[in-house]
């Protein structure tokens, strides 16, 4: 069974640092990788989708990248900003498309102006 | 692009009522729906997952009796939390799979309140 771990859970850093967040998981046979973000009381936005053919993304300020055979992702944020707290979920895609995701556990991320 | 929209986005009700929750694809055919629920301060869990014109399958430890999972359309899943209590609320997200592309997308959520 497919199990997701995101490291750390919770990050508080000063606004304009950069900051990676981790995302491993155990079963290598994956159909793609999502990062998403969540607001206090709402829903998911989507940030970035990697495929299991690829090894990064990129959009504006957020970096993703994918290492499928160590099971490992990483999301990268450059500059921070106090608008970028929120908790940051990563979640796999089971081989085949149009499976159910398995969510990590989440990091709450707090950047202080 | 896809849109998913669930309804109510907040209900609160009383101990013992059943609440219904809808999911619907806007703009396009979902053969697949999926179900998470979410507890504060914990990240989202797979309840079941339904395919259109057939019986939802439900993750260990969901009661099928309470969560009744109905996906009549291609457009459309309920699912209904039945005499719900004070440990059912939570979050619920739908996830609905476009037929004609790789992609899930998620509805904003509804959150259950139950006095």
């Amino acid at each position: 069974k497919q199990e997701v771990t995101q490291i750390p859970a919770a990050l508080s850093v000063p606004e304009g640092e950069n900051l990676v967040l981790n995302c491993s998981f155990t079963d290598s046979a994956i159909y793609n990788l999502q990062w998403f973000r969540q607001d206090p009381g709402k829903g998911l936005t989507s940030l970035l989708l990697i495929q299991s053919s690829q090894r990064e993304q990129t959009s504006g300020r957020l970096n993703a990248s994918l290492d499928k055979s160590s099971g490992r992702s990483t999301l990268y944020i450059a500059a921070s900003q106090p608008g970028d707290s929120a908790t940051y979920l990563c979640a796999v895609q089971a081989g085949g498309a149009g499976n159910m995701l398995t969510f990590g556990g989440g990091t709450r991320l707090m950047v202080k102006p | 692009g896809a849109v998913v929209s669930q309804h109510p986005s907040w209900v609160i009700c009383k101990s013992g009522t059943s609440v219904k929750i809808e999911c619907r694809s806007l703009d396009f055919q979902a053969t697949t729906m999926f179900w998470y629920r979410q507890f504060p301060k914990q990240s989202l869990m797979l309840m079941a997952t339904s395919n259109e014109g057939s019986k939802a399958t439900y993750e260990q430890g969901v009661e099928k009796d309470k969560f009744l999972i109905n996906h009549a359309s291609l457009t459309l899943s309920t699912l209904t939390v039945t005499s719900a209590h004070p440990e059912d609320s939570s979050f619920y997200i739908c996830s609905a799979r476009d037929r004609g592309a790789n992609v899930l997308t998620f509805g904003a959520g509804s959150r259950l309140t139950v006095l």
